[in-house]
């Protein structure tokens, strides 16, 4: 049981690149979530999803866009990346939305 | 919208000692959940406690345990008997119910243990 767990742990794109982020959880939890970290700051919520082929928007969705074909998978996208993106970003899985989260591990993501 | 502010950026206590993290929030619903959560150097998130709202009792965790006053809205942290593995950041979070999807952290404590 590997909880939650997010690919890469690292990475560095310039400016106007793509990539996707993934995180996959093998609890086999119906909402799952991405967010964001700053320095200084909390986490905040950029998209959710409550089960496969749903998805929704958080505090600060923009420039992000979000998929979940798969249950298990909850994917990140950044269509063209800007430096105010860099950030620390966490995927996090529950079984309901009163439901604990537990968190990955994180990806940080470093734009040029 | 729902706050948390955690007004503490960086505290410190010698290993063995008692440690409080403060956190307040500011909300206008009666029902919800709050959590402390700890991040170690490794970034991963993880949960130490949580608390109901409409439990008087406060929430405790072996070592930790919370002083939740609602009237207040306040929700502090104790780390008794304090070791050096609780270093870490710990971020206050509140939870409403019904926007249950969504996690509202604080600015985070950074919390240093000396030997």
């Amino acid at each position: 049981n590997a909880g939650v767990t997010q690919t890469p742990k690292f990475r560095v794109l310039k400016t106007g690149q793509s990539m996707t982020l993934l995180c996959a959880q093998d609890m086999n939890h119906e909402y799952m979530y991405w967010y964001r970290q700053d320095p200084g700051m909390g986490l905040r919520l950029i998209h959710y999803s409550v089960g496969e082929g749903t998805t929704a928007k958080g505090e600060v969705p923009d420039g992000y866009n979000v998929s979940r074909l798969k249950k298990q998978n909850f994917l990140l996208g950044l269509e063209s990346a800007a430096p105010s993106q860099t950030s620390v970003y966490f995927c996090a899985s529950s079984f309901g939305r009163r439901e604990t989260q537990y968190f990955g591990p994180g990806t940080r993501l470093l734009v040029l | 919208a729902q706050t948390v502010t955690q007004s503490q950026p960086e505290m410190s206590v010698q290993e063995a000692e008692t440690v409080t993290l403060s956190c307040t929030y500011d909300t206008s619903e009666s029902d919800y959940y709050l959590f402390w959560y700890k991040q170690p150097p490794s970034r991963q998130m993880i949960l130490v406690i949580r608390q109901e709202a409409y439990k008087q009792q406060n929430a405790t965790e072996n070592r930790f345990s919370v002083n939740f006053q609602k009237a207040a809205k306040s929700f502090s942290l104790k780390i008794s008997d304090s070791q050096l593995g609780d270093a870490a950041m710990y971020f206050c979070a509140y939870r409403s119910q019904p926007e249950a999807q969504k996690l509202v952290f604080g600015q985070g404590t950074r919390l240093t243990i000396n030997p």
